[in-house]
């Protein structure tokens, strides 16, 4: 079983539509969560840490649950600019040594 | 651009040759990471360095892999006996290497292993 684990899509969604991924892991070790963005033959660039208590930026919303080793990420109102890999990740070491990544949940946001 | 630079962008190479790829980290990011990412898959730890001390390598680094970063700058990542199956993105990516912090990535080597 891999340590972190996406629904992997493709979520096909008309632009202006809220859409969820989820996300699990299994390491109860990992301190940190994040979700990165990775466009196409591009690399995966930061999107968001993600809190217990829940965080927001803007349009996009992360939550973790640490009982149930669940993590999540909402995207209200979806631009077509928002079509890509949402990659979920783990840091066991708070995200000061090794990443551990999922393997990645497309997006493609229609017109 | 202050960003992390990666050398060369794509590769490819015939089975059996040796090729090395080159990193150069955010100017004073004390950490420097390498990932390898195939295709439909999530970037994997191969290894990384707290300046010139190379830290954890993962299992996936067998002996054909070396990665060095002699100076704490930039780092080198050499497949010795490259293998059809080495065939993948490398990524570098850097952070500052003081505490609960953000990896930068950099675009990539691209290898394809004929």
């Amino acid at each position: 079983r891999k340590e972190v684990e996406q629904d992997p899509g493709p979520f096909n969604v008309p632009e202006g539509a809220t859409v969820a991924f989820n996300c699990t892991y299994s390491n109860s070790a990992s301190q940190s969560f994040f979700w990165y963005r990775q466009d196409c033959r591009k690399e995966p660039k930061l999107l968001m840490s993600v809190y217990s208590s829940g965080n927001e930026d803007g349009r996009f919303t992360a939550q973790l649950n640490r009982a149930s080793q669940y993590i999540s990420l909402l995207i209200r109102d979806s631009k077509l600019s928002d079509s890509a890999t949402y990659l979920c990740v783990g840091a066991p070491g708070g995200g000061y040594n090794k990443l551990i990544f999922g393997a990645g949940t497309r997006l493609a946001v229609h017109p | 651009d202050t960003g992390v630079s990666q050398n060369p962008r794509h590769k490819i190479t015939k089975r059996g040759q040796n090729v090395t790829f080159r990193c150069d980290p955010i100017s004073e990011h004390n950490r420097l990471y390498w990932y390898r990412q195939t295709l439909g898959q999530g970037p994997e730890f191969l290894t990384y360095f707290q300046n010139e001390a190379q830290l954890e390598k993962s299992r996936l680094l067998s002996d054909r892999f070396s990665a060095e970063r002699p100076k704490g700058s930039f780092s080198t990542l050499e497949i010795q006996r490259t293998e059809q199956g080495d065939s993948a993105m490398y990524l570098c990516a850097s952070s500052l290497g003081t505490g609960t912090e953000t990896q930068y990535f950099g675009p990539g080597t691209r290898l394809l292993v004929l």
